[in-house]
């Protein structure tokens, strides 16, 4: 299965200022997504980004606040701006490198702390 | 490494006995349902998958069991192993969306 790499691993920001992450795949994707997972919670989707177009996002979350490039297909960035203490969460990226179930793999996620 | 059930329910379990872990889904129209186990730090990992046409699938250790009328599921451990703790997570999916669709998150502890 497709390896991950993501970073930063974590990092603590000042409010006001934007962070970002990057994700990189050790194969090919067409699909990517990335995930909230605040204190404590499950994930939640933000967006999914597929390479060539725009990305897609979920109810909630708008590309001012969270632009995301995917400028091929092993590589994706998301961008958390103007941060807030609210923001404060962990961001994992993911690929569906293969038919299933078993094809989607994350990385090890982004431990972002807004102070 | 972070934890991320801090908040989560709590499953705690003797070693060697078995766990069973409780999911509600919320789209009827789900194609599959994945449980994935999460540890301190890490990203999910798959454990096992069951597509909507089955309501039970085994794997080494573990059994899915899917109830469709209310839409229920459950991962059920067999001689849960210290090496199991960790938030377990239920996903849904459809084969048209791709997106992968989480529910609420249960923390394992196994006494040892």
């Amino acid at each position: 299965s497709a390896v991950i790499s993501q970073k930063p691993s974590r990092d603590i920001c000042q409010r006001g200022t934007s962070l970002t992450i990057q994700c990189q795949v050790d194969s090919q994707v067409t699909m990517m997504f990335w995930y909230r997972q605040q204190p404590g919670q499950s994930l939640t989707l933000i967006a999914t980004a597929n390479q060539g177009s725009e990305a897609t996002y979920e109810s909630g979350f708008v590309i001012d606040k969270f632009p995301i490039s995917r400028p091929n297909l092993t590589f994706s960035t998301l961008t958390v701006s103007n941060m807030s203490p609210e923001d404060s969460s962990i961001y994992l990226c993911s690929a569906r490198a293969g038919q299933g179930a078993e094809g989607y793999t994350f990385g090890s996620g982004t431990r972002l702390t807004v102070v | 490494g972070e934890s991320v059930g801090l908040h989560l329910p709590t499953l705690s379990v003797q070693e060697g006995d078995n766990s069973i872990i409780n999911c509600a889904y919320s789209n009827s129209a789900s194609d599959y349902f994945i449980w994935y186990k999460q540890e301190s730090g890490k990203g999910p990992q798959f454990i096992i998958d069951i597509r909507s046409n089955m309501d039970k699938r085994q794997g080494q250790r573990v059994t899915v069991l899917l109830n469709k009328t209310v839409k229920h599921l459950s991962l059920q451990i067999a001689a849960t192993q210290p090496g199991d703790s960790a938030v377990y997570f239920c996903a849904e999916n459809t084969d048209s969306s791709y997106k992968l669709i989480f529910g609420s998150g249960t923390r394992l502890l196994v006494r040892p």
